[in-house]
């Protein structure tokens, strides 16, 4: 049963940039999709993007084009989210999530959440 | 992009209750790609039902769901303690993929 586990909380500066980290374990997702979603306080769930490993490309939702940038390391199933130019509407949890196919569909399992925090 | 609206925001309900969860999209969802999600507080959501109506490994029959085209639907047959949470509904049949706003499912 693949799990996947985030990198720890972050507080960060308007205008940097933040790297989260997703990693698979209990199997690999080469041919699977990982996706981004993120979730504001209080609020409802955002697709960032997506990677499939074994494809290499990302698809990124226009909202975040040209700010996100999601990579992927097939030999450390490990995949990562890294958001620039950072403002205090980006303090949300981010979430990878997992489609056990080549395609961006459901989502299963998700990782645990990384909360950023972007504050002065 | 898909605009799903979810209704109605809140449902009190008791333990035991049939819950009814609707879900519209702004367009046509192609081949019923439609997913809903539970989370509880703090928590990172969890996959209810996919393609309209399959449950996920390990969802209780409770759980179920319906729709196709613009309207869909979560029935969850009778509700136990656990089933109190947020319900989110979710499309994947284009890009980009998008959620619904969500309904708060709380005890009545």
């Amino acid at each position: 049963q693949v799990q996947l586990v985030q990198s720890g909380a972050e507080v960060k500066k308007p205008g940097s940039s933040v790297k989260v980290s997703c990693k698979a374990s209990g199997g690999t997702f080469s041919s699977d999709a990982i996706s981004w979603v993120r979730q504001a306080p209080g609020q409802g769930l955002e697709w960032m993007g997506g990677i499939i490993p074994i494809f290499g490309t990302a698809k990124y939702a226009q909202k975040f084009q040209g700010r996100v940038t999601i990579t992927a390391d097939e030999s450390t199933n490990t995949a990562y989210m890294e958001l620039s130019s950072l403002r205090s509407e980006d303090t949300a949890v981010y979430y990878c999530a997992r489609t056990p196919t080549s395609d961006y569909a459901w989502f299963d399992p998700w990782g645990q959440g990384t909360l950023v925090t972007v504050s002065s | 992009e898909s605009v799903l609206t979810q209704s109605p925001a809140t449902l009190s309900l008791s333990p035991g209750e049939r819950a009814t969860l609707s879900c519209g999209a702004s367009q046509s969802v192609s081949s019923s790609y439609l997913a809903w999600y539970q989370q509880k507080p703090g928590l990172a959501p969890r996959l209810l039902i996919y393609d309209a109506s399959t449950r996920a490994t390990g969802i209780p029959d409770r759980f179920s769901g319906s729709g196709s085209g613009t309207d869909f639907t979560l029935t969850i047959s009778r509700l136990e303690p656990e089933d109190f949470a947020v319900y989110y509904c979710q499309h994947y049949g284009s890009s980009p993929l998008t959620f619904g706003g969500g309904t708060k499912v709380e005890i009545k």
